[in-house]
Formats: structure tokens, C-alpha cells, sequence
């Protein structure tokens, strides 16, 4: 077991394009987290899944954002249309449990820059 | 919502002792707590979930108070690799395993 990976690690891109992440949890885990970081700033919930189910969604979250988690394996994360205030790491983290409080194992982050 | 944490930053000498908290302005069901060192990932310290139940690394210790909405991060005997920036996730109650976190504390430890 590798950990959390995230792929792409960095993305350049030129506003109003389309942008596509993805989380590999680690795999027995059923919860999957997206969060956004800007520097020196806590990690900023988007989103998160219990199996491939999409629980809660970030109310700071326009219609832009988009997650799945289908199958309940890996995640994407889609921004339509960027705004240079999506500048920022996109940290994923998942988790083990339906009903219990475990830690979250996060993965090393895309970081994407609007240009 | 966002949990404020104090001091926002703070500077130790090596065997030194800190303590950071965390405070809410909304019931809470469980406080975790991550520490980040520049350019990585948060990396897990600790949970405290309503009831008492504790889970982390056996050389940190913190506490929760349910009451004051607050949790506490103690931080003994401070080594070198101690730095970085710490923060606190809470989940509100009565329990929803989303996560808000904290504006974050960075610690400096110096030889």
C-alpha cells in the first residue's frame, strides 16, 4: 500500500478552461475527502464520499465544481470554466469507516495555478 | 464556523513545552489534529471524540472540552522535527465526519 496518490501533482492552465484531478485512496478506505489549501490557510472542505455515495457538498462551492467517486474506488474533481481565484492545492484525503472517526491519510496534492 | 486556534504562532528552544488550542463557536462532536510541514501533506496527530475516547501518537497529548467547545494540544520535550504548522479539524455536533479546520499555529522549534 502506497498511500493516497493524486494525479496530476501540478496544473498550469489559462482561464475559462476546463480542469480534471484525480484521488487514489488508499484502497480498504470507504471515505474520500477533496480539499482546497491556499498558503497559509487550513485545508478548505469541498466534499466528501462514504463509498461512492457523495454525502455533503461545501456550500462555498459554485456550480463549477464537480466530484464522483464511482464505484467507490478512485475520485475526480472538475472545475469548469477556472477563475484565477481557483488558484490553490487540491489536497485529497480518504479514511477507513461507515461509522466510526478514524484519521485521514492525505495524498501529496495538484497544485493548480489560473493563469 | 472556522475554529480559531492561539497562539498563531510560537517559537520553542529544543526540551521546551507549547500548547496550542482550538476553539469553536459550534458544539462539537470530535477534534482531530494534523500537523503540516512546508511543502507536504497534513500528517495525523491525534483524535478526541465526545465521550473521551482518545487515538494518537502515545508522545502527544490533548485534550477537549466539551463544554468550552475547545481543544488543547500539548506538545512536550519539543524536538527539532516538532516544527511545522499545526491544525485542528472539528466535526460538528452530532456527528457528520465532515471536517472544519483551523487558521492553522506555526511552530518553530530551534536548537
Amino acid at each position: 500500500d502506497t498511500g493516497v496518490s493524486q494525479d496530476p501533482r501540478h496544473k498550469i492552465t489559462k482561464r475559462g478552461q476546463n480542469v480534471t484531478f484525480r484521488c487514489d485512496p488508499i484502497s480498504e478506505h470507504n471515505r474520500l475527502y477533496w480539499y482546497r489549501q491556499t498558503l497559509g490557510q487550513g485545508p478548505e472542505f469541498l466534499t466528501y464520499f462514504q463509498n461512492e455515495a457523495q454525502l455533503e457538498k461545501s456550500r462555498l462551492l459554485s456550480d463549477r465544481f464537480s466530484a464522483e467517486r464511482p464505484k467507490g474506488s478512485f475520485s475526480t474533481l472538475e472545475i469548469q470554466r477556472t477563475e484565477q481565484g481557483d488558484s490553490a492545492m487540491y489536497l485529497c484525503a480518504s479514511s477507513l469507516g461507515e461509522r466510526n472517526h478514524y484519521e485521514q491519510y492525505f495524498g501529496p496534492g495538484t497544485r493548480l495555478t489560473v493563469t | 464556523q472556522q475554529p480559531v486556534q492561539s497562539p498563531q504562532a510560537v517559537i520553542l528552544r529544543e526540551g521546551e513545552d507549547a500548547v496550542i488550542n482550538c476553539s469553536s463557536s459550534k458544539a462539537l462532536y470530535s477534534v482531530h489534529w494534523y500537523r503540516q510541514k512546508h511543502g507536504e501533506a497534513p500528517v495525523f496527530l491525534m483524535i478526541l471524540l465526545k465521550g473521551g475516547e482518545q487515538k494518537g501518537h502515545e508522545k502527544i497529548s490533548a485534550s477537549f472540552n466539551e463544554k468550552k467547545q475547545q481543544s488543547s494540544l500539548y506538545l512536550t520535550a519539543s524536538q527539532l522535527s516538532y516544527s511545522g504548522t499545526y491544525f485542528c479539524g472539528t466535526e460538528n455536533w452530532p456527528g457528520t465526519y465532515k471536517y472544519i479546520f483551523g487558521t492553522g499555529t506555526r511552530l518553530k522549534v530551534l536548537a
